[in-house]
């Protein structure tokens, strides 16, 4: 059975900072990975989808890479700001379902 | 992209009763989903919405409980029927364009806070 991890369950940081967001996951036949943001008592917006082929993605100040091998992926985000602060979900597709870890929840102080 | 809307975006019920929450997808999609996000946990996947055909539930969730319907590419709903006190939680659509082979990126909507009493 497909678990996802994601670690640190919290994270505080001054704005301006580098950080990395750490995902991940038990079985590595994976189709692709894609990390989301959610507001408090919003939706999900999609940031960015790795295929299972593919080493990174890039967008903006958001880059994630996968390394399938190991099950794992990274989120890095350069430069936080205040608007960052958001809980950021990490999912994997095998076959129709995308399984969700609990997400890491970011707080970036001006 | 698909941009997803929800109705209602929130709602408080009594026990016993049944909600029926809508999705509408601005284009059409191939594939649709809905999921579950109790409170502090993560999203579940509940079923998978088939256009013209029964929805494909996940181990867990029956049909008599969460009906769904999906009469065509860009719509479909969600009843949760019956409700209990641990029926609230947050439920959310899901799109996907292309078929189960091709893994496209999948969008969400706003959601649909769901209280119980």
């Amino acid at each position: 059975k497909q678990e996802v991890t994601q670690i640190p369950a919290a994270l505080s940081v001054p704005e301006g900072e580098n950080l990395v967001l750490n995902c991940s996951f038990t079985d590595s036949a994976i189709y692709n990975l894609q990390w989301f943001r959610q507001d408090p008592g919003k939706g999900l917006t999609s940031l960015l989808l790795i295929q299972s082929s593919q080493r990174e993605q890039t967008s903006g100040r958001l880059n994630a890479s996968l390394d399938k091998s190991s099950g794992r992926s990274t989120l890095y985000i350069a430069a936080s700001q205040p608007g960052d602060s958001a809980t950021y979900l990490c999912a994997v597709r095998k076959g129709t379902a995308l399984i969700f870890g609990k997400g890491t929840t970011l707080s970036v102080s001006s | 992209s698909a941009v997803i809307s929800q109705k209602p975006s929130r709602d408080i019920c009594q026990r016993g009763t049944s909600l029926t929450i809508q999705c509408q997808v601005d284009s059409q999609v191939t594939m649709m989903f809905w999921y579950r996000q109790q409170p502090g946990q993560s999203l579940t996947l509940i079923a998978t919405a088939n256009q013209g055909s029964e929805a494909t539930y996940e181990s867990g969730f029956v049909i008599d409980k969460f009906p769904i319907s999906r009469p065509n590419l860009t719509f479909s709903t969600l009843t949760v029927s019956n409700m209990s006190p641990e029926d609230s939680s947050i439920y959310l659509c899901s799109a996907g364009t292309g078929g189960a082979g091709s893994y496209n990126e999948q969008f969400f909507g706003p959601g649909t806070r769901l209280t119980v009493l």
